[in-house]
């Protein structure tokens, strides 16, 4: 059955750092998300994509942040300068054609800055 | 996109027993979804209900939806130990252009006890 696939599962930086986050989508998918979720808190949605452009963004997802899809199958957030409380796990998500369709989640990259 | 709010927080139940768990949300919708998370893990999709669809079965889980109540149910029949985990809902607004963004609430932890 295809899957999100994630990489790293662990991602540890110094402040002040940038990191790059990968994900690889399912393959027909045409939509993709990132999520992220603080330890013991919710899951809050930071941004979709969807032809090659942000399609809507939270408030979380300020200037440090940014997104890529740079070959076809490659799904990239990159935080440019990371801060303490950048450390979390992310989690990247695809759906298809139909928008209301369900997200296919991936397992996630720790992301602990220091 | 709105948030939906389960309901309750925590339950804690023996290997076998049912398990209710219910969300309420605040506007109409074109459908709700459940998730489920394993602790630490990516989120995998349960079942999607559709508004005009008031009951919905997939294995050992039925999901109904009321919405003149605005409110769904999501019972896990004969539960096993690998249950365990955080269950969530996210309601898709209808119209918009939400672009499939999901809002997670806190969700309803689900133990269930061997």
């Amino acid at each position: 059955e295809p899957e999100v696939t994630q990489t790293p599962s662990h991602q540890v930086t110094q402040m002040g750092q940038e990191v790059i986050l990968r994900c690889v989508p399912i393959s027909n998918h045409l939509y993709f998300y990132w999520y992220r979720q603080i330890l013991g808190q919710k899951v809050e949605f930071l941004v979709s994509f969807y032809n090659n452009e942000i399609s809507e963004k939270s408030e979380i997802f300020d200037d440090q942040f940014s997104v890529e899809r740079p070959d076809g199958s490659n799904f990239t957030l990159k935080i440019r300068s990371t801060k303490l409380e950048d450390s979390a796990m992310y989690f990247c998500a695809s759906s298809d054609m139909t928008v209301y369709n369900e997200q296919f989640f991936g397992p996630g990259t720790r992301l602990t800055v220091l | 996109s709105q948030q939906g709010e389960e309901d309750p927080q925590a339950l804690s139940i023996q290997e076998g027993e049912n398990a209710t768990m219910n969300c309420s949300y605040k506007t109409s919708i074109n459908n709700l979804q459940w998730y489920r998370q394993n602790s630490g893990r990516g989120l995998v999709h349960l079942i999607l209900i559709r508004s005009n669809e008031r009951e919905k079965h997939s294995g050992r889980l039925r999901v109904t939806l009321d919405t003149s109540k605005k409110s769904s149910s999501l019972l896990i029949t004969a539960s096993r130990a690998a249950d365990t985990a955080s269950y969530f809902c996210a309601p898709a607004n209808a119209g918009g252009t939400s672009y499939g963004k999901l809002t997670f609430g806190q969700g309803t932890i689900l133990t269930v006890h061997p």
